[in-house]
């Protein structure tokens, strides 16, 4: 198996722009995960769906961050207009549902700058 | 909302033995205990899971005491590769990975 494939690797942007981050996960993996990461914050989950309806997104940090995931293999993270602050490592991750005890498998992250 | 507490980080040197305990008060009767391994510039890794006694894999070893409300892992023999972010989690509404414990293995 290929992994949690996430695109692009590095994103570089400035600001007010559109910018869209891919994840395809697991297959046969029922959950996915968003998160983001920063030196201050640490890993932070934003958003979680479950056989891609989302369940959580409480931790979406305000209306500019979307998520969507239209069927089982893809989902986006969309954020627009982007900001400054936005810059982070975003990953997605994937699990089988395993009653709580889920077990993560994570992408390799987008590195996302906004200038 | 209960959470995890474990060092923020750890020094050690190649070839010795590596303990991060995690504190986990009030954990579910069902709950397991998972911990993952972060490198830089990649996402975590799950390496171990348990949930009472003694678990052991290629990579680490789990301890768990019987009252559940702390869990050890052990990473025998380090190298400088295993210089990482380790991230011990329970069961959570919001699967909150907290800051974690660095662990720096110096030659």
């Amino acid at each position: 198996d290929a992994g949690v494939i996430q695109s692009p690797r590095h994103e570089v942007t400035e600001m007010g722009q559109e910018v869209t981050l891919r994840c395809k996960p697991i297959s046969g993996h029922d959950y996915l995960f968003w998160y983001r990461q920063t030196m201050m914050r640490g890993l932070e989950l934003l958003i979680y769906f479950n056989n891609n309806v989302p369940i959580d997104d409480s931790g979406m940090p305000e209306d500019r961050f979307s998520a969507k995931m239209p069927n089982a293999s893809f989902s986006t993270l969309k954020i627009q207009p982007s900001e400054p602050r936005d810059s982070a490592v975003y990953f997605c991750a994937s699990s089988v549902s395993q009653g709580r005890n889920e077990k993560l498998f994570f992408g390799s992250g987008t590195q996302l700058s906004v200038l | 909302l209960a959470k995890t507490t474990q060092p923020i980080s750890m020094d050690s040197y190649e070839g010795q033995e590596v303990n991060i305990t995690c504190s986990h008060n009030n954990i579910a009767t069902n709950d397991y205990i998972t911990w993952y391994q972060q490198f830089p510039s990649q996402g975590p890794r799950f390496i171990i899971q348990g949930y009472k006694t003694k678990v052991t894999n290629e990579v680490a070893s789990l301890f768990i005491p019987a009252d559940r409300k702390s869990s050890t892992l052990s990473l025998p023999r380090v190298s400088l590769s295993d210089t990482a972010v380790y991230y011990c989690l329970r069961p959570d509404y919001k699967l909150s990975f907290g800051a974690g414990t660095t662990v720096t293995v110096r030659a």
